[in-house]
């Protein structure tokens, strides 16, 4: 257990839905970076939040927003769902030693 | 041009092999470096940090940083089956909580029994 919790940890959903991934950090860890991997490709950036506030974006659709909450969880919505969007959603905390992964969420668009 | 480069392979190597991975970067203000190990359908996992220039062992696994190449190596000695595995540098010019990483796209490993 990396201390990174994710939920679900299964989606399946259908196109043009709307979903919501949730993290939360480690003990202490105030950021949390959510990342999206699709089959074969490498981890894609999303967005960095540090202690409530948004702090940078990555390649993040306008379908897709976040937010981090004052216990410091984390939030992803995705919506208008497309096949493409279907993936590993990674999050992350970032500590002394750089970042620990949680186990991600998959989701599945049909 | 991408500012970590890293071969995606796929790298298959027998055994008891030791194997080099390696990314070269275009950015001088890195000066922190990991190697993450990914499995299938998990969540990459902190395999070594290293910090500015030199080398850092632990166990079978040895990084390596030369700054004025701008080039890192992870390798792995005596590897093993269970060592098969996706395997991503990073790195970032600051440390602590609110740093940005810098990813490869990450180099597919397999260790043939």
């Amino acid at each position: 257990d990396s201390g990174v919790t994710q939920t679900p940890k299964h989606l399946i959903t259908a196109t043009g839905q709307r979903v919501t991934l949730r993290c939360s950090p480690r003990s202490g860890d105030l950021s949390v970076y959510w990342y999206q991997q699709s089959l074969d490709q490498g981890l894609q950036f999303l967005i960095h939040y540090y202690n409530g506030e948004e702090r940078a974006k990555g390649n993040i659709l306008e379908r897709f927003s976040a937010q981090q909450f004052p216990d410091l969880h984390s939030e992803l919505n995705l919506s208008s769902l497309e096949l493409g969007d279907s993936a590993l959603y990674f999050c992350a905390s970032s500590g002394l030693y750089g970042y620990t992964f949680g186990s991600g969420t998959r989701l599945t668009v049909v | 041009q991408k500012e970590v480069e890293q071969d995606p392979g796929p790298l298959s190597v027998p055994e008891g092999a030791i194997v080099s991975l390696n990314c070269t970067y275009s950015n001088s203000a890195f000066q922190y470096f990991m190697w993450y190990r990914q499995y299938s359908r998990k969540g990459p996992e902190l395999l070594m940090y290293t910090y500015s220039s030199g080398n850092k062992e632990d166990g079978r696994f040895t990084a390596q940083v030369d700054k004025s190449s701008k080039y890192i190596s992870l390798f792995i000695r005596d590897s093993q089956p269970s060592d098969s595995a996706t395997y991503l540098c990073a790195m970032s010019e600051n440390a602590g909580n609110n740093r940005k990483l810098i990813w490869g796209l990450g180099t597919s490993l397999a260790v043939n029994p």
